[in-house]
């Protein structure tokens, strides 16, 4: 039973330049949330995807956009890179069902570090 | 916004000796996880409470959940090395059913 994974779990841009990055689920998840975790701090909410659409978003600019796909896979995409965008970017999956209590699962994330 | 503020921010205890980390809301919440995260690895959920005042364990850790369902602890009996790491709780507002905001963590060092 494939846990989530992300891809790629390094990264290296430069300031300005666009990047993505993608999630699959755990097997019989069918909810994407992503994280921004900057070093030594508890990961920050960016938004949760949900049936293809985006459910709700946390305090980050328009910069930061996502998807999710029919088969519930994922991708964050950062345009205009700030080297503050630098950090560890979580995908967490959960199956929600009737429920939104659901425990995440998180990806061992990408390391994005700009320069 | 919700804030969820935890303390202390890190810890070094010998093996053997209790640790516990609180964990604050400024705002009610639905629920509360608590996480762990192992240096240079990701959040792996724990434990979740739900009812106001609740009590669960699992072997040396305690949590709970406060009365008024805005604080939370976690506590570790005769910690062992390899409970070092971060330990994080995350909460769902009332009212917001999707979004859980993490804590701001409290570090373990956990040394013989």
């Amino acid at each position: 039973d494939a846990g989530v994974t992300q891809s790629p779990t390094h990264l290296i841009k430069t300031r300005g330049q666009q990047v993505t990055l993608r999630c699959s689920p755990k097997s019989g998840h069918d909810t994407v949330s992503w994280y921004q975790q900057a070093l030594g701090q508890g990961p920050q909410f960016i938004f949760q995807y949900y049936e293809e659409e985006e459910r709700q978003r946390g305090n980050f600019p328009d910069r930061f956009s996502g998807h999710q796909f029919p088969n519930y896979s994922s991708e964050l995409n950062v345009n205009a890179l700030l080297l503050g965008d630098s950090a560890l970017y979580l995908c967490a999956s959960s199956w929600q069902g009737a429920s939104y209590n659901s425990p995440l699962h998180f990806g061992n994330g990408t390391r994005l570090t700009v320069t | 916004g919700q804030q969820v503020m935890q303390i202390p921010q890190y810890q070094h205890v010998q093996e053997g000796e209790d640790f516990t980390t609180y964990c604050n809301s400024s705002t009610t919440l639905s629920n509360i996880q608590w996480y762990k995260q192992r240096p240079g690895g990701h959040p792996v959920f724990l434990i979740q409470l739900v009812k106001s005042g609740e009590v669960k364990k699992q072997k040396r850790l305690t949590f709970q959940f406060g009365e008024a369902k805005k604080n939370s602890s976690l506590h570790i009996t005769a910690t062992q090395t390899t409970d070092v790491g971060t330990y994080f709780c995350a909460g769902r507002a009332a009212g917001t059913a999707s979004k859980l905001t993490f804590g701001t963590g409290t570090r373990l060092q956990v040394t013989l």
